[in-house]
């Protein structure tokens, strides 16, 4: 079965300094990873997935398939990055539902 | 509002009623998914929809709980003789590819 390991529940950081929210996984398989973010009081919004490569509100991500980690990047952090990040994975099989296997997840606070 | 919609937003019930859940999805999607999510936990998979057929059920769905999806359009997770270790959010997400959407949640409390 996968599994999704986020190892820090808190990290708090201040406004300017580089932020890295580690993700690593178990799994055998062709994983898709994604990285889902909830500010306060808001829903659960998908923040980005590893296929597009994309930088969304200047975090990155890269899929290492050596070490199984998918962190999370941010050279700079902003107070309203704030929130709590939750990284996710679906397998990607024959026959897959594309269920979100997600992790604890990580509280990011930004101090001024 | 376009996105998915959940109803109600919170639930306060006492232990041995039932109580009833309802999604809305986006529109065009086939796929709906629900999750619950307990303190200090991320979602955890309970059952998976496409169209209207009931594709997955984790073990976390004990016989207790019951979901459809009439006609593939809202669905409905029922939650009967409810314990006090059912209290948690209950998320429903949609999708048409991998990307899924969340609605608000219902938070349940049981008492």
């Amino acid at each position: 079965a996968q599994r999704v390991t986020q190892p820090e529940k808190l990290l708090s950081v201040f406004k300017g300094a580089p932020v890295e929210l580690k993700c690593n996984y178990s799994y055998s398989g062709s994983p898709e990873l994604f990285w889902y973010v909830q500010y306060s009081r808001q829903r659960l919004q998908l923040l980005l997935r590893h296929i597009s490569r994309e930088s969304i509100k200047g975090f990155t991500a890269d899929l290492n398939k050596g070490e199984t980690s998918f962190h999370l990047k941010k050279p700079f952090a902003q107070e309203e990055d704030s929130a709590m990040y939750y990284c996710a994975l679906i397998r990607i099989s024959g026959g897959s539902n594309y269920k979100l296997t997600f992790g604890k997840g990580t509280l990011l606070t930004v101090n001024p | 509002d376009t996105g998915v919609s959940q109803n109600p937003r919170h639930k306060i019930t006492k232990r041995g009623q039932n109580v009833t859940f309802r999604c809305d999805p986006i529109s065009e999607h086939n796929r709906l998914y629900w999750y619950r999510q307990t303190l200090g936990q991320g979602p955890e998979f309970l059952t998976y929809f496409q169209n209207e057929a009931q594709l997955e059920k984790s073990r976390l769905l004990s016989d207790r709980f019951s979901a459809e999806r009439p006609k593939g359009s809202f669905s409905t997770l029922e939650i009967q003789r409810t314990e006090q270790g059912d209290s948690a959010m209950y998320l429903c997400a949609s999708s048409v590819t991998h990307e899924q959407y969340f609605g608000p949640g219902t938070r349940l409390t049981v008492t």
